[in-house]
């Protein structure tokens, strides 16, 4: 089974410039999650889907961040304009459902560097 | 709001040394729980979890996790630890009810002498 894919891996840009990165998810699984991770602490969800539908939301900056997940299977998070804060690795996972048993595999990541 | 803490940020043991990370959550409801492992160089993956029944929860690799809920705990353990067991542990949460928000803690690193 192949698992969650991501790109691009790593990612460099100056802050006020925008960026957006890619997931695929595994075969199957409706929910998808993006998460921040600033170095030394968690991972922090930024916004889950339920097929193409945002389930929850709350902790995305909406002034700076969109995600989409159309057709319910690929997802983009864009950053528009980027802030030196926002650099952090950006982790996408997916799992079967939403139901809170299932867990959730994750895909290798995004390292952003906002300079 | 709901959050989870781990106690200890970083941890140095020397192989065949029991293993105990502490994991504590607030959140009155019901809660599932969740080691994830993140081995250096790889994605973070599942150890364990609890969703209901028996609080005492084995996982691979020798891990196990007993939840206390009169605690709020859900600490991991392994009785003797390799040193291929050098990564980044995070215990997560998530509520039954409403949106299912994974929430986790700041995690612990661990780090075996050989």
């Amino acid at each position: 089974e192949a698992g969650v894919a991501q790109s691009p891996r790593y990612k460099i840009i100056e802050k006020r410039q925008s960026v957006a990165f890619w997931c695929n998810p595994i075969s199957g699984h409706a929910t998808l999650y993006w998460y921040q991770q600033i170095l030394g602490q968690g991972p922090k969800l930024l916004i889950q889907f339920q097929n193409n539908g945002v389930v929850d939301d709350s902790q995305l900056p909406k002034d700076r961040f969109s995600a989409e997940r159309l057709k319910g299977v690929d997802s983009t998070l864009k950053i528009q304009p980027a802030k030196l804060e926002d650099s952090a690795v950006y982790l996408c996972a997916s799992s079967l459902d939403r139901w809170s048993s299932y867990e959730q595999y994750f895909g290798p990541g995004t390292r952003l560097t906002v300079t | 709001a709901q959050s989870v803490s781990q106690h200890n940020h970083h941890v140095i043991l020397s192989e065949a040394a029991s293993l105990e990370l502490g994991c504590n959550y607030s959140y009155g409801g019901t809660v599932n729980l969740f080691w994830y492992v993140q081995y250096p160089g790889q994605h973070l993956q599942l150890l364990l979890k609890y969703f209901s029944g028996d609080p005492l929860v084995k996982g691979i690799k020798g891990f196990e996790a007993e939840f206390i809920k009169s605690k709020f705990s859900f600490n991991l353990r392994k009785p003797s630890v390799q040193w291929s067991d050098t990564a980044e542990y995070f215990c997560a949460v998530v509520t039954t009810s409403g949106t299912y928000k994974y929430i986790f803690g700041t995690g612990t690193r661990l780090k075996v002498l050989a």
